[in-house]
């Protein structure tokens, strides 16, 4: 059965701290990671990553992806509150059909 | 302005009621999805379609129907048959050519009196 697991599933920081958040995935016919982040209502798209060892970099934010390993981390550098959020990943998977397989999230709250 | 658009925000069921939550898109995508997230959990997928008149079911489409008449437009009915269907829940759609981030509409929130 594909899957997608998430780790941790919560981490409180405090503001100017570095986080790391893990995805590791069980997925039979990969063709794309992608990062979300949640605020109490549709998620935001921040990532996709297709390819090993490419680091995707977006400000503070940056991804890279392991297809040898199955895993996907997502940095976090110099936190501030208004990342507070959940941080969901998902697999892009396509076997005759498209759909996509979320992890249960990161719950990240970021102190002041 | 292209998107996703869902109603209602607020959704309110009595036991033993169907009812539907609606999706429409105007980004001229062949495929769509609903989900459903329960608090403190992630997107579980329910049904998706990557064409009109046709339709999949996800992991947990027990208790829920859908149809796809329409390319702009994809249902869902939570019927009777669904005994716990307080969740928050979020339609989604891409162009279909893989590799590509979904758009999210805004989300239905259901709850049961």
């Amino acid at each position: 059965e594909d899957k997608v697991v998430q780790s941790p599933l919560s981490l409180v920081v405090h503001e100017g701290d570095t986080v790391t958040l893990n995805c590791s995935y069980e997925v039979t016919n990969f063709r794309s990671l992608l990062w979300y982040k949640q605020e109490k209502k549709a998620p935001t798209f921040l990532f996709m990553l297709t390819s090993s060892g490419i680091e995707k970099k977006s400000g503070r934010l940056s991804s890279i992806l392991d297809k040898k390993e199955l895993f996907s981390i997502l940095n976090i550098t110099a936190t501030q509150t208004g990342d507070s959020a959940v941080y969901l990943c998902a697999v892009e998977e396509a076997s005759g059909t498209y759909k996509y397989i979320f992890g249960t999230g990161t719950r990240l709250k970021v102190l002041a | 302005d292209g998107g996703i658009t869902q109603s209602p925000k607020y959704l309110f069921r009595k036991e033993g009621q169907n009812v539907t939550l609606s999706c429409e898109q105007n980004l001229n995508h062949d495929a769509m999805y609903w989900y459903r997230q329960d608090p403190g959990q992630g997107l579980r997928l329910i049904y998706y379609s990557q064409i009109v008149n046709d339709f999949q079911k996800g992991d947990i489409a027990e208790g829920y129907s859908v149809s796809r008449e329409k390319k702009e437009s994809f249902p869902l009915t939570v019927t009777s048959a669904q005994k716990n269907p307080t969740a928050f829940y979020l339609c989604a759609s891409t162009s279909g050519a893989g590799q590509e981030t979904q758009y999210f509409g805004p989300g239905t929130r259901l709850l049961v009196l």
